[in-house]
């Protein structure tokens, strides 16, 4: 069964440096996104991309955060320089279309850790 | 804006039944679905409700009634490996859609 995959699966890193967390989103797909969850909290939007750009961006997602699709298969999420509270487990997800009935796949996400 | 509520904890043992309550608010709505998480994992999709009335895969259910704003996911027999945060969210609508907004997630615990 195709799936949505991230890599690294845990990044550690010190407060200012600049992060890219990759997504291969499932081939035939067309809507990618990338939400975060803070430790014991609920899964938060960030940013959804459609058609080689941001359709909808969350409060969350201010000029530190990027996305980009730079190849037929990888979508990115850079963080210019990263604060305490950017940690948190980052999740990309696709669907293959708009349409209500069509489901959000979740990859395993990426484990942040700002030092 | 949307807001989802669902109790922060429920536990129970092996071979009951269970129903995690959902209700929400929202401007527009375009059903509503459940997400199963394991600790660190990522959120895995169990149903989606666009009607009113039950949906059944397997062990699991779920319920909409969108008079009353309300939804439930049952799980029936239940066994130690359910044991998990399940969320339920929406879809966002107009100009946010696609986007999916959660709850904050109920925690169960599955005892022998």
């Amino acid at each position: 069964e195709p799936e949505v995959t991230q890599t690294p699966s845990h990044q550690v890193t010190q407060m200012g440096q600049e992060v890219i967390l990759r997504c291969v989103p499932i081939s035939n797909h067309l809507y990618f996104y990338w939400y975060r969850q803070i430790l014991g909290q609920k899964v938060e939007f960030l940013v959804s991309f459609y058609n080689n750009e941001i359709s909808e961006k969350s409060e969350i997602f201010d000029d530190q955060f990027s996305v980009e699709r730079p190849d037929g298969s990888n979508f990115t999420l850079k963080i210019r320089s990263t604060k305490l509270e950017d940690s948190a487990m980052y999740f990309c997800a696709s669907i293959r279309t708009s349409g209500l009935g069509d489901t959000q796949y979740f990859g395993p996400g990426t484990r942040l850790t700002v030092l | 804006g949307q807001s989802l509520e669902q109790p922060s904890e429920v536990t129970a043992v092996e071979g009951a039944i269970v129903q995690i309550n959902c209700t929400y608010q929202t401007s527009g709505f375009y059903g509503l679905s459940w997400y199963q998480q394991h600790d660190g994992g990522a959120p895995t999709f169990l149903s989606y409700n666009a009607l009113d009335g039950l949906e059944e895969t397997g062990r699991f259910s779920s319920f909409l009634s969108r008079s009353d704003s309300y939804g439930y996911l049952l799980l029936q027999e239940l066994q130690m490996k359910d044991s998990a945060s399940y969320f339920c969210a929406v879809r966002g609508t107009g100009s946010t859609l696609g986007r999916l907004y959660f709850g904050r997630g109920t925690q169960l615990t599955v005892w022998p």
